[in-house]
């Protein structure tokens, strides 16, 4: 079975631009979350979303979006990008709350 | 903000000793679990152990819980240069997992 897949690998945008980020699931998997990684951080939580309802919001601004489609894919939105949008963008999936997550490689953002 | 602290900050040891990592985290959770991360590339899930659970083990891992102490560590048995990598804790409390700023293991030929 295929892992958790994200795209673009890598992204390069100027500051002010939008940018959007795709995501899809482990099949059979509903639960979709995004995160956020600085270089030399943890990852901080952005989004959860479980049956395409937002199910947890983590603290970013609301320049950060996200949606879930029919099939479970997720988009995650990012309007006016700032130089400290910069970072590695993380999407991750899991069946059932409280289950183990499993990441995709993620999307590496870097804003000029 | 992040719930989860790891010590040390950054560990080495020679190939073959165990390593030691522990999390400390705040408030009450559901489960924690334990990532490795190679050179900022995606999250690999290591174990989770639930709230009600004291010790779990997969093959060289140990991870051990104190929900009294709001505390956890993870014990890498018998180490080998693939161990190099970071390694997280993650509290898992309803609609979030938060993270802490992980543990950097370099393993020593």
């Amino acid at each position: 079975d295929a892992g958790v897949t994200q795209s673009p690998t890598h992204l390069i945008k100027t500051r002010g631009q939008h940018v959007t980020l795709r995501c899809s699931p482990i099949s059979g998997h509903k639960s979709v979350s995004w995160y956020q990684q600085v270089l030399g951080q943890g990852p901080q939580f952005i989004f959860q979303y479980y049956e395409k309802e937002e199910r947890g919001r983590g603290n970013f601004p609301d320049r950060f979006s996200a949606r879930q489609f029919p099939n479970y894919s997720s988009e995650l939105n990012v309007n006016a990008l700032l130089l400290g949008d910069s970072a590695l963008y993380l999407c991750a999936s899991r069946g059932a709350a409280y289950n183990e997550q499993f990441f995709g490689p993620g999307t590496r953002l870097t804003v000029l | 903000s992040q719930q989860g602290e790891e010590d040390p900050q950054a560990l080495s040891i020679q190939e073959g000793e165990n390593a030691t990592m522990n999390c400390s985290y705040k408030t009450s959770i559901n489960n924690l679990q334990w990532y490795r991360q190679n050179s900022g590339r995606g999250l690999v899930h290591l174990i989770l152990i639930r709230s009600n659970e004291r010790e779990k083990h997969s093959g060289r891992l140990r991870v051990t819980l104190d929900t009294s102490k709001k505390s956890s560590s993870l014990l890498i048995t018998a180490s080998r240069a693939a161990d190099t990598a970071s390694y997280f804790c993650a509290t898992d409390a309803r609609d979030k997992i938060i993270f802490g700023k992980g543990t950097r293991l370099h393993i020593l030929p």
